[in-house]
């Protein structure tokens, strides 16, 4: 089964900041079946990143998303204020689907 | 544009009986595994179980194996999950999801089992 780790567990910063998300696999996993969620309180996970790197339809190029094999990356270049919340990875290949824990990206 | 829609949330207690459902469309729902995940309140998601496309496989969190049981019907394009002695700690949010390309999920229906 695959674990995935996120790290840090909060992130606070200041809007106009730059965010760096980390995802860990253990073990090596495929590209096309990594994805990156947004949620916000009381509302469903917004798929943000599929496939590793590829934007979602509508999802500002500020998100930028990489990484392959154990590791991969989600980057906000410059937070505006409504990219505070929570975010997910998944890995959905296979039969079973993996999240990660959760980064929250809270206001400093 | 692909949508699935879960129906069959509520209210219920301890020990009792669920069914959620989950319509899809807009794609060939019969060529594609389906999932349940679920978010409990303040919680992180949670992968709940899987069906092959054709249902002949189906697998489960240990956290709902012998209780949870999920099926389909192809002709109806609907995924459903038959969910029997509910505890408080299923409340949740449940979401069908499939992969196409990339996942895509439902808005979600709410279950609280409470006494």
């Amino acid at each position: 089964e695959i674990v995935l780790t996120q790290s840090p567990g909060t992130l606070s910063l200041s809007p106009g900041e730059r965010a760096t998300l980390s995802c860990m696999a253990s073990q090596s996993v495929s590209s096309i079946y990594l994805a990156w969620y947004q949620q916000k309180p009381g509302q469903p996970p917004r798929l943000l990143i599929y496939g590793a790197s590829s934007r979602a339809t509508g999802v500002p190029d500020r998100f930028d998303g990489r990484g392959s094999g154990t590791d991969f990356t989600l980057t906000i270049s410059r937070l505006e204020p409504e990219d505070f919340a929570v975010y997910y990875c998944l890995h959905c290949g296979g039969s079973l689907w993996t999240f990660g824990q959760g980064t929250k990206v809270e206001i400093k | 544009q692909v949508q699935l829609v879960e129906s069959g949330g509520g209210v219920v207690q301890p020990g009792t009986s669920l069914r959620l459902s989950c319509e899809a469309s807009a794609f060939t729902f019969s060529s594609y595994a389906m999932h349940w995940v679920r978010q409990a309140p303040g919680k992180g998601l949670e992968w709940v179980t899987v069906i092959s496309f054709d249902g002949g496989t189906k697998s489960y969190a240990d956290s709902v194996k012998g209780r949870f049981t999920i099926s389909r019907d192809n002709s109806k394009n609907t995924l459903y999950l038959q969910m029997n002695s509910l505890r408080t700690e299923d409340t949740a949010v449940y979401y069908c999801a499939t992969f196409i390309s990339n996942p895509y999920w439902g808005q979600g229906t709410l279950v609280s089992v409470s006494s």
